[in-house]
């Protein structure tokens, strides 16, 4: 079956570690995305990856770090410089090409600092 | 600053009752709308809409853009208990392929009581 994975579903740190977020996705999409979704907020785009080994920041990238080294996986690490990183966090990808295709999402990551 | 507004903000109604969810925007490079339905986890793709005035539908849902005004609008007719979510509308921008991002709004929770 293709599609996008996140783990763990659930997350529990202590303030103060740094933790990776895992993305996996088997359908061949070029560009991958992470947000982060708050209760009574959208989604805000954390950081993008529209090739391997190319990222770009979004618009909330204080406090996270992404990598892309391969195609199908694209993990985030929240380290302790981000503020308040209790939070759902989505993973979601797409086709590249000329004509925009919709972002497809992973099924999430609750994390929850203590 | 880019913002997307939907409202209202939640919203409960009984039953084969008719809905108008409304999104309007003020981005820069607006490229465009999407709607995404949200029940657990992972939102799903509706719809996109990139010219005005031209109506999309699925079923009992539907969605037009107004460019001129800057906002969208989701239609379901005859609601059922499965329509219950959290409907998020976004907003494609970006100058090129390279930079295209997602704004998304607050979204819309709707219930739906049987």
């Amino acid at each position: 079956d293709g599609g996008i994975t996140q783990s763990p579903k659930y997350l529990f740190r202590k303030e103060g570690q740094n933790v990776t977020l895992s993305c996996e996705q088997n359908l061949n999409h070029d560009a991958m995305y992470w947000y982060r979704q708050d209760p009574g907020q959208g989604l805000r785009l954390i950081y993008y990856s529209q090739i391997v080994n190319d990222f770009q920041k979004g618009d909330i990238a204080e406090g996270y770090s992404v990598s892309r080294e391969k195609k199908e996986s694209f993990p985030l690490t929240v380290t302790s410089a981000q503020k308040n990183p209790t939070a759902f966090y989505l993973c979601a990808s797409r086709p590249a090409g000329p004509v925009y295709n919709e972002q497809f999402f992973g099924p999430g990551t609750r994390l929850t600092v203590l | 600053e880019d913002k997307v507004v939907q409202s209202p903000l939640s919203l409960v109604v009984h039953e084969g009752d008719t809905v108008t969810l409304n999104c309007s925007y003020e981005v820069t490079n607006f490229r465009s709308l999407l709607w995404y339905k949200q029940e657990k986890k992972a939102p799903t793709f509706l719809f996109m809409l990139t010219s005005s005035g031209i109506e999309k539908k699925s079923g009992r849902l539907s969605s037009i853009l107004d460019k001129k005004e800057l906002f969208s609008i989701l239609n379901i007719t005859a609601t059922q208990t499965g329509d219950s979510a959290v409907y998020l509308c976004a907003v494609r921008r970006g100058t090129n392929f390279g930079n295209e991002k997602l704004t998304f709004g607050t979204g819309t929770r709707l219930t739906i009581i049987p």
